[in-house]
Formats: structure tokens, C-alpha cells, sequence
């Protein structure tokens, strides 16, 4: 267990629709990162957040949105669903940035139908 | 496009056997490699994190090497065990604070 947290683990929506994934970081850790494992790809690094603030962004579509709360939970906004966006996400935390080790949740499995 | 490189892309290997793999990258504007292991159902776990050229880092059986002048990292595990059947993921972080994965090479150890 990283003690990182991820919900719900699984989601199953349709097509237009919008969803948010939520993740809790470790204890103490500042950094959230969300990445995409689409089928037959590696992890896609999509955005990071630092104290509440964006630091870096990947290959994200205009229509996912992140934001990182007071509290340092994140949300991943994805709004409307294509059937492509089905996919596995993770949320990962570290304490700082750069070198410093990501711990990874569990994931969310999403399926759009 | 910064590329990170894994090989071979599966292996298999019988218990007991020792193995190693390999994650190539540009050497220019390297910052730091992760080293992950990621079993199936399961999340990434972290294994190593390595900045400096000729760093050896060691966890138990598993250990790794990075020479960031000719762009590579190496994998090693002795003695494989059913248990390190996974697949390791290297991760190369480029200075912009996104970690670029590798698609990973998939182990499976042969009792």
C-alpha cells in the first residue's frame, strides 16, 4: 500500500458524459500527478500539481480538467466522453518534485460505453 | 520527442536464473531515472531512483546501474523467484518535472 488513494476503482459511463476521479496523496507530500494507461500504451503523463498549483502538463485533451484542492486532493475532470478516453488513470504523490520518488494509487479503471 | 527505450520488450526466465534488461535514453538533458516494478492488478512501485553517472543502487536481489553518458540503465535480478514476475518500467525525468515511461519489460519467471 503506497498510501496514496484513489476513487472510485472502477466507472463505467457513456459517451458525452463527464466524470471526476479523485485522488488523496500520501501523508505529507506536496506533488500530485496524474497519468493515463490506455490499452497497448505505456503511462501518458497528463498533469502535475504542486501546493495547489500547476506545474507541469502532458499530452492532456482541452476537455480534462484538473485542480488540486487546500487539503492537496486532487480531481481529474473528463468531460465529454469519447469510447478512446477508456483507460486505466493513476494518480501518483511525492513529497517535492524532480527527483524525488513518485508512490502511486491504485488507480481508476474507466469504461465509456 | 525525448524517447525512452526498454529492452527486450518480455523475457522469460527460469527460477533461480539471474537476468538483466535494459532502458536506453538521449543522454542530453537527462535530470533523473526511475526504476519501477508494476505486477499485474497492482499499481507501479518505486524500486530506484538514480541521478549520477555510474550510481549502483541495490534492493535485496534487484539491483541497477546507469551510466548517463552513453544514455543507458541496467536492470539486474539474481536468483529470479516466481515473485519477481512483473513488469519494470523505467522513467526518465527530463528537468521538466514529468516523469517520460518506457513501455516496460514484461518478466516471467518459469518455476
Amino acid at each position: 500500500d503506497s498510501g496514496v488513494t484513489q476513487t472510485p476503482k472502477h466507472l463505467i459511463t457513456a459517451t458525452g458524459q463527464r466524470v471526476t476521479l479523485r485522488c488523496s496523496p500520501r501523508s505529507g507530500d506536496l506533488s500530485v500527478y496524474w497519468y493515463q494507461q490506455s490499452l497497448d500504451q505505456g503511462l501518458q503523463f497528463l498533469i502535475q500539481y504542486y501546493n495547489g498549483e500547476e506545474r507541469a502538463k502532458g499530452n492532456i485533451l482541452e476537455r480534462f480538467s484538473a485542480q488540486q484542492f487546500p487539503d492537496l486532493h486532487s480531481e481529474l475532470n473528463l468531460s465529454s466522453l469519447e469510447l478512446g478516453d477508456s483507460a486505466l488513470y493513476f494518480c501518483a504523490s511525492s513529497v517535492g518534485m524532480g527527483t524525488d520518488t513518485q508512490y502511486f494509487g491504485p488507480g481508476t479503471r474507466l469504461t465509456v460505453l | 520527442i525525448l524517447n525512452v527505450e526498454q529492452s527486450p520488450q518480455s523475457l522469460h526466465v527460469q527460477e533461480g536464473d539471474s537476468t538483466n534488461f535494459t532502458c536506453s535514453f538521449p543522454s542530453s538533458n537527462f535530470y533523473a531515472l526511475h526504476w519501477y516494478r508494476w505486477e499485474t492488478a497492482k499499481s507501479p512501485e518505486a524500486l530506484f531512483v538514480m541521478t549520477l553517472n555510474g550510481d549502483e543502487k541495490k534492493k535485496g536481489r534487484i539491483s541497477a546501474t546507469l551510466n548517463t553518458k552513453e544514455g543507458y540503465s541496467y536492470l539486474y535480478i539474481k536468483g529470479s523467484q516466481p515473485e519477481d514476475s512483473a513488469t519494470y518500467l523505467c522513467a526518465l525525468n527530463f528537468g521538466n518535472e514529468k516523469l517520460t515511461f518506457g513501455t516496460g519489460t514484461r518478466l516471467t519467471i518459469i518455476p
